[in-house]
Parts: structure tokens; C-alpha cells; sequence
């Protein structure tokens, strides 16, 4: 059974780095195939995609955050970490990550960690 | 690159059928068969419903349906029952620098 699991802090003040981990069970990003992506939500607010990261170390950027993200993966750890720096209030929202199918997903995320709520405030 | 557009609601009574439609552009939903919907009950995490336009996932009731035309997708749900009440959002593949673009969330109510 596939699950990941998100972990961080809760809240961090405005200009700090946010590090995120998610840890992975029930399939390895070793594995040819696998990507495992971060995806936010604010309060009553849509869905944006952050970034992914592929079994390979292929990594891609939402155009708009990337000059503040850096995915990365250990696989002797199970896990993906993502860090965005220069927080702000704006930034509060939920953070998820979720796993993705290079070969026959279509480019879809078919198995969601459970969120990290992440609020930005002094 | 910018959000797909939806509309912020839609509705139907039980046993109907609801269309949510999906408005891109020629880089993304009009240039790729990837689009997937997801739906988010309220406090609860997205579920995949929907990808390559028109695949369900293992579980996913075929009361779930979806198509594309031009640069608009569409995601009909059929037979409409209390649960599925919730958001649904629509995402496109928009080339390999941005492979995914989420859409602006459509809240569907059972009357």
C-alpha cells in the first residue's frame, strides 16, 4: 500500500526558509517511473502545483515559485524534501505531497499525503 | 502561466447529471490528452477521479465521466448522489517545463 507523509513546521516567520519533508511508504523513488510532486493549497483557495521530483532526479518547477524552490530526494531514506525560502504571509496554506505515475499516469497525481498546514506569521 | 478556468459552481439534483467545464489553451488542455480532475471533499485531501481526459482509476464509479474538446475539458458526473458534493478541480500537462497547471476549483452542490 502506497502512502506518503508530510512533515514540518507549523508556523515560520516572514523571510524564513520553510523545509518540508515527505516520507514515503509502500514504493521507492529508486524505482523506475516514480515522481513524487508538492502541491499547496491556501485557505479556501485552489489547488497549485509546486514542484516534482523524478525517480531519475529529473526535477521541475512551477514557473512562477521556482527561484524560491529546491526539490530533492534520499532514497536510502524514503524521502522527498522541499524548501522554499523567503516566506510569506501569502504562502500560508496547506502543503501536500503526492505521488505520480511518469510512464502511464497522464501526468497526474493518484495518491495524496494526508497535508501539512503551514502558516506564515510573525 | 495561468490557472485553467472554471466555473465557481454548479449544481444539480439527485439522479441528474452535472457538467464542470475546463478552459485552457492550445499550451496546455488544447495540446495534450493529460488532463485529470480531482475531487476535495471540505477538510479532506484531493482525489484523483479523472486522467488522461477520459481514464478512471481503480474504484472510481463510472457515473464519472470525461472528454475533451478544443482547448475545454469537461467532467460530467452522472446519477448525482449526496456524496458527491464537493470541489473539483481540473489539471493540464503545459509542456515539460510546467507539467502541471491546476484549475480554479468548481463547487458542486446536491440539491
Amino acid at each position: 500500500q502506497i502512502t506518503l507523509k508530510e512533515s514540518g513546521p507549523t508556523l515560520v516567520k516572514p523571510t524564513q526558509t520553510l523545509t518540508l519533508t515527505c516520507s514515503l511508504s509502500g514504493f521507492s523513488l529508486s524505482t523506475s517511473g516514480v515522481g513524487v510532486g508538492w502541491i499547496r493549497q491556501p485557505p479556501g483557495k485552489a489547488l497549485e502545483w509546486l514542484a516534482l521530483i523524478y525517480w531519475d532526479d529529473d526535477r521541475r518547477y512551477s514557473p512562477s515559485q521556482k527561484s524560491r524552490l529546491t526539490i530533492t530526494k534520499d532514497t536510502s531514506k524514503n524521502q522527498v524534501v522541499l524548501t522554499m525560502t523567503t516566506m510569506d504571509p501569502v504562502d500560508t496554506a496547506a502543503y501536500y505531497c503526492a505521488h505520480s505515475r511518469y510512464y502511464d499516469g497522464g501526468y497526474s497525481f493518484d495518491i495524496w499525503g494526508q497535508g501539512t498546514m503551514v502558516t506564515v506569521s510573525s | 502561466q495561468s490557472a485553467l478556468t472554471q466555473p465557481p459552481s454548479a449544481s444539480g439534483s439527485p439522479g441528474q447529471s452535472v457538467t464542470i467545464s475546463c478552459t485552457g489553451t492550445s499550451s496546455d488542455v488544447g495540446g495534450y490528452n493529460y488532463v485529470s480532475w480531482y475531487q476535495q471533499h471540505p477538510g479532506k485531501v484531493p482525489k484523483l477521479m479523472i486522467y488522461e481526459v477520459s481514464k478512471r482509476p481503480s474504484g472510481v464509479p463510472d457515473r464519472f465521466s470525461g472528454s475533451k474538446s478544443g482547448n475545454t475539458a469537461s467532467l460530467t458526473v452522472s446519477g448525482l448522489q449526496a456524496e458527491d458534493e464537493a470541489d473539483y478541480y481540473c489539471s493540464s500537462y503545459a509542456g515539460s517545463n510546467n507539467p502541471f497547471v491546476f484549475g480554479t476549483g468548481t463547487k458542486v452542490t446536491v440539491l
